[in-house]
This record gives structure tokens, sequence and C-alpha cells, in this order.
């Protein structure tokens, strides 16, 4: 699960600013999952994306979260203003196509100051 | 309700000992995952089931899917053994993957 690269690995905003992450799944996966790990919790989805398209976004906040697998290039997750509560651990996950195995990143942990 | 549940939420084990990690789940599921994550690092696969048992050294995961439950044994505990468990389903109806809240496990030399 090497091969799933995050970055950057820590990451710290003042309230108010824009947060990105960048995941680049592993070669040849074309699905890429984001979850959140808010401290003392357990992992919860996010998002679940294929090249070009968002499939699933049902675990994504309403407001200021974003994401996107773009057809060249890492999936980003994007956080605009943000504030303290989006303090966590963010991973993501890749797969194949059809495949039910999924690699993890090492993680990007956001502080919001 | 959790659709996944662990037990124990923490477990202290002397080294050597044989340890055994609960996960139950209530959805339909079409891969169960145990995964190991040390304090501030990453997550690291250990096991994809969907049917049956895996070893791999000294790890056993066993999956009893009309019970829908796993288990995860390591024998001969050491302390870098050390880590939160976290049991993972991925659902069978959707994109969705389901976590416990994970078990903290520490083994003392």
């Amino acid at each position: 699960n090497a091969g799933v690269m995050q970055n950057p690995r820590h990451l710290v905003r003042r309230r108010g600013q824009e947060a990105r992450l960048r995941c680049s799944p592993m070669k040849g996966h074309s699905h890429v999952y984001w979850y959140r790990q808010l401290p003392e919790e357990g992992l919860k989805f996010m998002v679940y994306l294929q090249k070009e398209n968002i499939i699933d976004e049902s675990g994504m906040p309403k407001e200021r979260f974003s994401a996107e697998f773009p057809k060249e290039g890492p999936s980003i997750l994007r956080i605009q203003q943000v504030v303290r509560g989006d303090s966590a651990a963010y991973f993501c996950a890749s797969s194949w196509v059809g495949v039910t195995e999924a690699f993890f990143g090492q993680g990007t942990r956001l502080t919001v100051v | 309700k959790n659709e996944v549940e662990q037990s124990p939420q923490n477990l202290t084990a002397q080294e050597g000992e044989f340890i055994t990690i609960n996960c139950s789940y209530s959805v339909g599921i079409s891969a169960l995952h145990w995964l190991q994550q040390h304090p501030g690092g990453g997550i690291v696969s250990l096991f994809m089931l969907s049917s049956g048992k895996k070893k791999h050294g000294r790890l056993i995961a066993t999956i009893n899917i009309q019970e829908k439950h796993s288990s995860l044994h390591i024998t001969a505990s050491h302390p870098r053994d050390s880590a939160v468990y976290i049991c993972a389903v991925r659902e069978n109806t959707g994109n969705q993957f389901y976590f416990g809240t994970g078990t903290s496990l520490t083994v003392i030399p």
C-alpha cells in the first residue's frame, strides 16, 4: 500500500484559509476514496471518485468541501475557509475497477489554528 | 447504531500472549478488511476477506458470513504489534466502506 501517496503529510492552516490535500493512487487504479478520522473517532467515508467523476459524495459536508479526480494528476480534496473542527487526519484509498480491495495512503494530518 | 462494532475497545497483553479482536457487522458485505494503524501513522491493510480464513505470519483472520462476524488473532504477540486494529467492511449494495472504531492494543514486554 506504499504506492498510494498523499501529500502533504502534515498541513497547518489558519482559520479561513483553504486546505488542499492530494492523493496519488497506485499505478493503474482508477478509483479513489477519501476518509476523515476526527480525533478520538473512527474513520468516516467522505467521497468516492472515479477518473473525472464523483460517484458517491454522501459523506461530504454540504459546504466548503469539494473533491476531484482529474484525468491527469492526483485526486484533490479541497476545504475552503477551514475551521477548527476540520482538524483531522484525512486518508485516501485507491482500487482497481470492480475490485473490492483498497489500498490506503499514509494520510494528511490537518491542523487548523 | 454503528454498522461495524469491534471488541474490545482497548486491550493490554503480555508479550507472547495469544490475542483475539472481534468484529461484528450489520450490513451485507462484499469484503471485510482488517487494518492496522500505528500512533500518528498511516493505515496498513492486513487482510481482505470474503470467506473463510487467511494467515500471514503470526496473524490469522477469520470470517463467518452467516453470523456476520470476523476475528483477528495474533499469536505470540510482540510489543511491535502495539497499534490500533480497525475492522472495515465494504457494503455489497454500494460503494461505501464502514469502519469500526478500532481496538487499541498494547503489548507489554
